[in-house]
């Protein structure tokens, strides 16, 4: 039962446009989602997290929006850079719940 | 700076080995995971520790054990590895409730 899912194994982008990455999740109890980044031979880095009493947060060029009706997130890059070029997971959590559960990842390539 | 360390980073070993892999972490975190990463699956949790000597199963324990005996460092057994258990490994820490950091993952074949 895949309680998070990436539906997109990745995406191509052109450099300087907007990255967009989706993540949909059944589990209507999460209230903190996270999206890390992993380049290949490293360990997954943390990016940017929401908590369920928001809707939108930002840092610098990364933006999450969080659509609980929908039970979706999205993770926007702008403007996309070639360094962005990984793969990005979404993960989700439930208050009080020391662990995460990962999707499947997206592999983000951006072309110069 | 965060730091957390895993013993190998590329290892291969053979049906039926009992393999060890060991992580460390600096930042006096309570809570340590050991996950996997299989392409199409994502992470997928194997244990985890929230203090020494404690654990619990995550998502895919059955072939794993842990060992938590120290509060930095944290160990995951294969009693008898198997071709199944070709992976990406990775180690991570974190205080209560927080992100989560990683080490760099240790690629095991198993031949």
């Amino acid at each position: 039962d895949q309680q998070v899912k990436q539906n997109s194994p990745s995406l191509s982008v052109q450099e300087g446009r907007i990255s967009i990455l989706n993540c949909d999740y059944t589990n209507s109890m999460f209230d903190y989602f996270l999206w890390y980044k992993k380049y290949p031979a490293e360990g997954p880095t943390f990016l940017i997290s929401i908590s369920s009493i928001k809707d939108k947060n930002e840092d610098g060029r990364f933006t999450v929006f969080l659509n609980k009706s929908a039970k979706h997130l999205s993770l926007h890059i702008v403007p996309s850079q070639p360094g962005d070029s990984a793969v990005y997971f979404c993960a989700a959590n439930r208050w009080g719940a020391q662990k995460l559960v990962f999707g499947q990842g997206t592999r983000l390539t951006i072309n110069p | 700076d965060v730091k957390v360390t895993q013993s190998s980073r590329y290892l291969v070993k053979r049906t039926g080995e009992k393999v060890f892999l060991e992580c460390v972490q600096d930042m006096d975190h309570e809570n340590m995971f050991w996950y996997r990463q299989d392409p199409g699956l994502g992470l997928r949790l194997i244990y985890f520790s929230y203090d020494v000597k404690m654990k619990e199963k995550g998502d895919i324990p059955e072939g794993y054990s842990v060992s938590r005996e120290k509060k930095e460092r944290f160990s995951l057994i294969l009693e008898s590895a198997s071709t199944n258990q070709t992976s990406m490994y990775l180690c991570a820490s974190s205080l209560p409730l927080l992100e989560q950091y990683f080490g760099p993952g240790t690629r095991l074949t198993v031949t």
